[in-house]
């Protein structure tokens, strides 16, 4: 079992709905949770991070963790093309390691 | 605030040959990582610092990787000799410290370093 899953996608949703990207991990201790965006051919960029149960909002993004399901999503709501890119999840176990899932493509489509 | 800075952005070399990448962090951020990104996948850590400290490199090809903090600061990461396999992008972000302390797991990237190996 890979430590970060996300699905590939890719993920293709109507401009102005709203996108809903997906990661789950298998640490149990994991503490802290990113969203990093990466446009194609270029690195990536934080734009959310979450570290209790709930939900956070930030502008259009909403990033929700259920640490017990071992769950975290990232919703995109009014989705815009410039929104189109890869959204990597990264978890940080405690200590010293973050690890980064493989990322989901995401398009939105004008 | 200056960002992370890489250099150089592009590089094209010969398998067997060597290469160096270099970084220079955000300042005042203790931690510094090199990841390897091949195209369709996620980052992969290569080799964390911790000021001038190494405290995860177990994925870091020794045989032919070396990375080097000497100061603290900027940091350095050779390939001698590479491989058709080694292309990709390497990243390097840092963060402010990158143990505990949830803000401070925050990783931010710099430009990367795209590799093509003939």
């Amino acid at each position: 079992q890979k430590e970060v899953e996300q699905n590939s996608g890719p993920l293709s949703v109507p401009e102005g709905a709203i996108a809903s990207l997906n990661c789950t991990y298998s640490d149990r201790v994991s503490q802290s949770f990113f969203w990093y965006r990466q446009y194609s051919g270029k690195s990536p960029e934080l734009i959310m991070s979450i570290y209790s149960n709930g939900d956070k909002e930030d502008g259009r993004f909403t990033a929700q963790l259920n640490k017990a399901s071992q769950y975290v999503s990232l919703l995109i709501r009014d989705s815009q093309p410039s929104d189109s890119a890869t959204y990597l999840c990264a978890v940080n176990t405690g200590g010293f390691k973050t690890i980064f899932g493989a990322g989901t493509r995401l398009f939105v489509k004008a | 605030e200056a960002g992370v800075a890489q250099s150089p952005r592009y590089k094209i070399i010969e398998k067997r040959q060597s290469v160096a990448f270099w970084c220079n962090p955000i300042s005042g951020h203790a931690t510094l990582y090199w990841y390897q990104q091949i195209l369709g996948q996620g980052p992969k850590l290569l080799i964390q610092f911790q000021n001038n400290g190494v405290v995860d490199d177990s994925q870091l090809p020794k045989d032919r990787f070396s990375a080097e903090r000497l100061k603290g600061v900027d940091s350095t990461l050779k390939i001698q000799p590479a491989k058709l396999e080694d292309s990709a992008v390497y990243l390097c972000a840092s963060s402010i410290i990158g143990t505990s302390g949830r803000e401070n797991n925050e990783q931010f990237f710099g430009p990367g370093t795209r590799l093509t190996v003939l």
